[in-house]
């Protein structure tokens, strides 16, 4: 059967430090690959989808950046970050809209 | 623009009432999505539905998608406490295409009271 991880599962990092988030998929091969934050007052909004290895569609200007450096690897990054990239981070996958789109556990980040 | 509206934002039931969330939706699309969220917690599928007229039940919960009205509902019969969530609906906004992007609606907070 198909899983999905996310971690870290919460994360408290300072205004202008970097961040690492890694989303990994087992039992399948060649996901679209999704980035999704939940912020208060901004819903559920897309950031970054992948649909192959080294292929990163951006979805939302902002201080972060996504990789697919593996099949089933996907990696939200930042250089510096800052308050307003507080939110709930969720990444998804699918292997075809028709199946649906199975969401990991997601990680709270919190920028103070 | 697609956009994806869900009312009602908050709904306070009693138990072994009745009611229906609506999701409207802006533009062409025959893919929708039901997410529940518990809080805290990540998104859960609760229904997958990708036709006209495409009706599914699980428990309690019923959904359904009339594609030229852009609408679906969903509908909760008898409720109790267990189902009190968040309750998402999602439209892919890739209509035609190949790869999906799901466009999510504000949300329906559900408690459900004794």
């Amino acid at each position: 059967s198909q899983t999905i991880h996310q971690w870290p599962a919460t994360l408290v990092q300072p205004v202008g430090s970097p961040l690492s988030l890694e989303c990994t998929v087992e039992g399948t091969s060649n996901p679209n690959l999704y980035w999704y934050r939940q912020a208060a007052g901004r819903g559920l909004q897309l950031l970054f989808y992948s649909v192959g290895i080294g292929q990163i569609s951006s979805e939302v200007p902002q201080n972060l950046s996504a990789s697919r450096p593996q099949d089933r690897q996907f990696i939200l990054s930042s250089k510096k970050l800052l308050l307003s990239d507080s939110g709930f981070y969720l990444c998804a996958w699918t292997q075809g809209w028709r199946l649906g789109y199975t969401f990991g556990s997601g990680t709270r980040l919190t920028v103070v | 623009e697609l956009k994806v509206e869900q009312n009602p934002l908050f709904l306070s039931m009693q138990e072994g009432k009745n009611y229906t969330i609506y999701c409207n939706y802006s533009t062409t699309s025959d893919r929708l999505y039901w997410y529940r969220q518990d809080p805290g917690k990540s998104l859960e599928s609760l229904f997958v539905l990708l036709s006209n007229g495409a009706v599914k039940q699980e428990g309690r919960l019923m959904a359904s998608l009339d594609t030229k009205a852009r609408l679906s509902t969903l509908h909760i019969t008898a409720a109790v406490h267990d189902l009190s969530a968040t309750y998402f609906c999602a439209v892919d906004r890739s209509y035609g295409g190949s790869q999906g992007n799901l466009i999510f609606g504000k949300g329906t907070k559900l408690s459900v009271k004794p």
